[in-house]
């Protein structure tokens, strides 16, 4: 079946640092890939996504790129902000469209930045 | 205007209890979908519904029971609680196109006592 995994965690950066965050997947076909964001006691909220191989996906200065060759969409961040403490997921959608579509999540990896 | 709403969004119960959490979305999307967050934040699905019919049942035990009445609203059930149900539980919802992605409810959090 389909998997995501994510670099173990959690991280903790000094702001304006560069962040990367990895995340490799398992797959048949050509699934969609996406990082989703948790803020502390909120819901998650799409960060980027990207549907086919090569494709960028960025946000508030966040980027991953769609590699098939390494199966992996990392998550990086030039210069990180106090504001981007979080939980990070990685998730893929299955490669046909319809009903029976699921997301599918690593297992997020919580970034702290300090001051 | 809340895109797709979860209530309540605390939820502490004694176990055995039946408690039942209610979820909406106003974006027109045809699939909806319960999430289970546990206490390392690890998400895993639980039910997914398209135009009112089960589509996904992830070997989630049978005291779980989602209804969902019309497209716009899914709602969860769960007889006879027990400690390990605590967790957080997210509603979701999503167009029929896999690289449109979900948009999710702020969770409910449930805690067993």
């Amino acid at each position: 079946g389909n998997s995501v995994t994510q670099m173990e965690g959690p991280v903790t950066l000094s702001e304006e640092a560069f962040l990367t965050i990895n995340c490799t997947y398992t797959a048949t076909g050509y699934p969609s890939l996406f990082w989703y964001v948790q803020y502390p006691g909120e819901g998650l909220q799409l960060l980027l996504k990207a549907t086919k191989a090569d494709d960028k996906g960025s946000n508030k200065g966040f980027e991953a790129t769609y590699r098939k060759e390494t199966t992996s969409f990392h998550l990086e961040k030039g210069s990180v902000q106090v504001s981007d403490s979080a939980v990070y997921f990685c998730a893929l959608s299955e490669t046909w469209a319809g009903a029976n579509s699921k997301l599918t999540f690593g297992k997020g990896i919580t970034l702290s930045v300090r001051p | 205007d809340t895109a797709v709403s979860q209530t309540p969004k605390y939820l502490v119960t004694q176990m055995g209890n039946d408690k039942s959490i209610k979820c909406e979305q106003n974006l027109g999307h045809d699939t909806m979908y319960w999430y289970k967050q546990d206490s390392k934040k690890f998400l895993k699905i639980m039910f997914s519904y398209n135009n009112k019919e089960l589509i996904i049942n992830e070997t989630v035990p049978n005291r779980f029971s989602p209804k969902s009445p019309d497209k716009a609203h899914l709602n969860l059930h769960i007889n006879s609680l027990e400690l390990g149900d605590s967790a957080v539980y997210f509603c979701a919802s999503s167009q029929d196109r896999r690289e449109w992605g979900y948009t999710f409810g702020s969770g409910t959090r449930l805690t067993v006592v």
